[in-house]
């Protein structure tokens, strides 16, 4: 089974400009979920996906914003970059079947500096 | 305020040595898993543990879940070169289906 691929791998932007990062899920799972990590503040959780509806989402300005596709795919957006968006963003699917835990399956990520 | 304390943040030790990386958190958690991540990759799930109390072993690392579903262990015996890496728990909130992440133990095995 192939693993979560996320695209592009390095990207480097200007303040201002808005990027779109991309993910493909684990076959089968229907659960995408987005991270933000960075050496002060860790890996911080950015928002969910399931079924194209978003159901969760963590604390980050509008400017971070997501979506599903049918097929399970996801892309996130981020708008009017600043520097401290430059971080590596990291993407997980899972299978959300119910009564079964929680695992993450993530990405290599993608990562995005902002200069 | 983070909900899971992971401590130490750092630990730097020759190969050989044992040691253990604490997870701690006065919340109650589903299951709670353990992520191993090297430079530029993603986090790598090492093993979940469910059950209050209980120990999983995987070669020479041993995972032990607290009798009260609260924190988390893990101890390396013997700790090699390879070892070294980023180490993340991550519990799951109880009735939520979410990960909420440690800050991690970045863990320096020199030879």
């Amino acid at each position: 089974k192939a693993g979560v691929t996320q695209t592009p791998r390095y990207l480097i932007k200007t303040r201002g400009q808005q990027v779109t990062l991309s993910c493909s899920p684990i076959s089968g799972h229907r659960s995408v979920s987005w991270y933000q990590q960075t050496p002060g503040q860790g890996l911080q959780f950015l928002f969910e996906y399931f079924s194209e509806t978003q159901r969760n989402k963590g604390n980050f300005p509008g400017r971070f914003s997501g979506r599903q596709f049918s097929n399970s795919r996801s892309e996130m957006n981020v708008s009017t970059l600043e520097l401290g968006d430059s971080a590596l963003y990291l993407c997980a699917s899972s299978p959300r079947d119910r009564g079964r835990v929680t695992e993450a399956f993530f990405g290599q990520g993608t990562r995005l500096t902002v200069v | 305020t983070q909900l899971l304390e992971q401590s130490p943040q750092f630990l730097s030790i020759q190969e050989g040595e044992n040691l253990t990386v604490y997870c701690n958190s006065s919340s109650v958690f589903s299951s709670l898993q353990w992520y191993r991540q090297e430079p530029g990759e993603g986090p790598v799930l090492l093993v979940t543990v469910v059950t209050g109390g209980e120990v999983k072993k995987l070669k020479r690392l041993t995972f032990q879940f607290g009798d009260a579903r609260k924190d988390s262990s893990l101890h390396i015996t013997a700790a090699q070169p390879g070892d070294t890496g980023l180490y993340l728990c991550a519990g799951e909130v109880q009735g939520a289906q979410k990960l909420v992440f440690g800050q991690g133990t970045r863990l320096t095995i020199n030879p």
